[in-house]
Parts: C-alpha cells; structure tokens; sequence
C-alpha cells in the first residue's frame, strides 16, 4: 500500500454512460497525475495538478474528459459518453515536489469496462 | 519524448541474479534515469534512480554506462515476488514536463 487510494477498483458501465472516479493522494503531496493503461502496454500520462491548478493535460485526453483537484486534495476524474475505447486502467500518482529525481507514488488503479 | 529500448522479455531463476538491460542513446545531460516495476494487478511502483553514478537501495542496484547511453537494473537475488514488468524511463528536463513516459517495458519471469 502506497498511501494513495483509488475509488472505485472496478467500474462496468455501459456506453454513453458518465463516470467518475476519485484519487486520495499521500496527504502531504501537492503534485497530482492521472495515467491510462490499456492491457500490455505501459500507462500513458493523461494529466497533472500541481495544488489545485491542472498545469498539464495530454491530447490523449479528449473533451469528454475532465479532471479537476478542487481544494488540492482529492481529485476526480470524468468521463462522459463513454466509448467501448475507453475500457482501461485509470492510475492515479502523487509526488512531493517538484524535480526530475522525485519518484511518483501510484493508487492500484481503477479497472473501467465499457461494454 | 525521450525514448528508452528494453527487451520484451526476460526470465530468471529464483534466487539468481537478473541483469535488466536499457538503451536510452539520445539521453541528454541532465536528464535522470529511473525504473519502475508493475506488478500483476498493481500499480507502478518505484525501484530506484540514477544520474551519472552507479546507485544502491534496499530493492536493486542500478549500474549506468560511463557514456549514459545504457543502463543495467541488477536484481542481486531474484524472488517469485519480483515478477513483474519492469520500465526504464528518462525525465526528462526539456519543456519542464513532469510526465513520466512509460515504454512496453521488460516483463520478467522468475522460475522457482
């Protein structure tokens, strides 16, 4: 157990549905990412907070998704109008500070399945 | 995006040493080399990181080549619990990303 948690662990909806997942990071970290893994392949950077301002997103990260971190703590992730596409693991990591030699702390994720 | 050459797979014995092997030829100065290993149904967790020296912790040992273009993660003593896919990754300092880029990765098996 890292210290950062993940709600829900698992998430079946079905397609056009929204969903939402939540990040609790280690409580002192202010940097916050969010990370996609589709089965064999290395998660792929979707964004990241930096408090509560969103300092980076990726273009994999269309507009039917959105993530905000509105106090600095906890964050959410949503999706709206799912697609079967977006059946994946969600990560979610928090660091301390910034720097290139700061390790990033990763949730056990959150399994979506679209059907 | 800085780019890192792992091969697919590896395996090992249990209780032998394993030599992970890295290429990261286009490595820029300052950038840092790090490793990170996923677990089955886990997410990634740290194992170590490095500059220009040789490094230790309590997990691995990581040997970086004089010219930085490779890299070795060395597991001194391979356990059934060190199965698992294993990522060198460069942070990089251009554009002041904070990314981690994360490749296929080596998957490791260890036989008992």
């Amino acid at each position: 157990d890292t210290g950062v948690s993940q709600d829900p662990r698992h998430k079946i909806t079905k397609r056009g549905q929204n969903v939402t997942f939540r990040c609790d990071p280690i409580s002192e970290h202010n940097r916050l990412y969010w990370y996609r893994q589709t089965l064999g392949q290395g998660p792929e950077f979707l964004t990241y907070f930096q408090n509560e301002a969103q300092l980076e997103k990726s273009r994999l990260l269309s507009n039917r998704f959105s993530a905000e971190r509105p106090k600095g703590s906890f964050s959410t992730l949503e999706i709206q109008r799912t697609e079967q596409g977006d059946s994946a693991m969600y990560l979610c990591a928090s660091s301390a500070q910034r720097g290139r030699s700061v390790e990033q702390f990763f949730g056990p994720g959150t399994r979506l399945t679209v059907l | 995006d800085a780019k890192t050459t792992q091969p697919n797979s590896m395996e090992s014995n249990e209780e032998e040493p394993v030599h992970l092997p890295c290429n990261h030829s286009t490595i820029s100065g300052t950038d840092y080399i790090h490793w990170y290993r996923q677990l089955p149904s886990q997410g990634p967790e740290y194992v170590i990181h490095g500059l220009t020296s040789n490094v230790n912790n309590r997990m691995a040992s990581l040997a970086i080549a004089e010219d930085r273009k490779s890299s070795t993660l060395i597991l001194h003593r391979a356990t059934l619990r060190d199965a698992a896919v294993y990522y060198c990754i460069l942070r990089e300092t251009q554009g002041g990303s904070e990314k981690l880029v994360f490749g296929k990765g080596t998957k490791l098996t260890v036989n008992p």
